[in-house]
């Protein structure tokens, strides 16, 4: 199964907002509200920032969104900051009951 | 608090085997699924399978059938997972990673580079 379709750049300025797209198919995304959103910084391991589509774990900023429409999910970080800048991976589970990461997304903020 | 703490750092030659481990503190081991993923130097997440706890069972991603195995010592908050027949190209950080709810993953191993090399 191929990965998850992810811009592989997004930048934006300190303050503006910025949505990144992921997208699936009718047997991952299209098919499930299972879609989580990492973010990793180098050298470090991932951290959860969005589950279940829309959800925002205890302690993630309420600058970070996620919706879903048919096969693409997208996160949305509004007011950027510096500290923003990172590695983003979008998740979903998929029909045959794996999981499939997407090929990740580079933001720079400049 | 909730953590993975895994092994050190492996060295291996093509077609040996190497097993990490991922001991957890701080929550019911037996309660959550495990999943284990790799990062290649310079690539992004990839998905290799996870584990019930509970009971054992396993699914794998298709790529990884057939050389991956995944256990766990419920005696002693240990998941492992053991990779063979290892090629160059299984040279990467390797973490095991926590299930919550439904399909994602809450917290994270430090990670174990695994490097292949002759």
């Amino acid at each position: 199964q191929s990965a998850l379709t992810q811009p592989a750049s997004v930048s934006g300025s300190p303050g503006q907002s910025i949505t990144i797209s992921c997208t699936g198919t009718s047997t991952d995304v299209g098919a499930y509200d299972y879609v989580s959103w990492y973010q990793q910084h180098p050298g470090k391991a991932p951290k959860l920032i969005i589950y279940e589509v829309t959800n925002r774990p205890s302690g993630v900023s309420n600058r970070f969104s996620g919706s879903k429409s048919g096969y693409t999910a997208s996160l949305t970080i509004s007011g950027l900051q510096a500290d923003d800048e990172a590695d983003y991976y979008c998740s979903s589970y998929t029909s045959s009951a794996t999981l499939i990461f997407g090929g990740g997304t580079k933001l720079t903020v400049l | 608090q909730v953590q993975l703490v895994q092994s050190g750092a492996e060295v291996k030659k093509p077609g040996a085997s190497v097993t990490v481990s991922c001991k957890a503190s701080g929550y019911t081991f037996s309660g959550y699924y495990m999943h284990w993923v790799r990062q290649a130097p310079g690539q992004g997440l990839e998905w290799m399978g996870w584990i019930n706890i509970n009971s054992g069972g396993t699914d794998f991603a298709q790529k990884f059938q057939g050389r991956v195995t995944m256990t766990r010592d419920t005696s002693i908050s240990t998941a492992y997972m053991e990779l063979s027949r290892l090629r160059f190209d299984d040279t990467a950080v390797y973490y095991c990673v926590r299930n919550a709810g439904y399909y994602y993953m809450d917290v994270w191993g430090k990670g174990t580079t695994v490097t292949v090399s002759s």
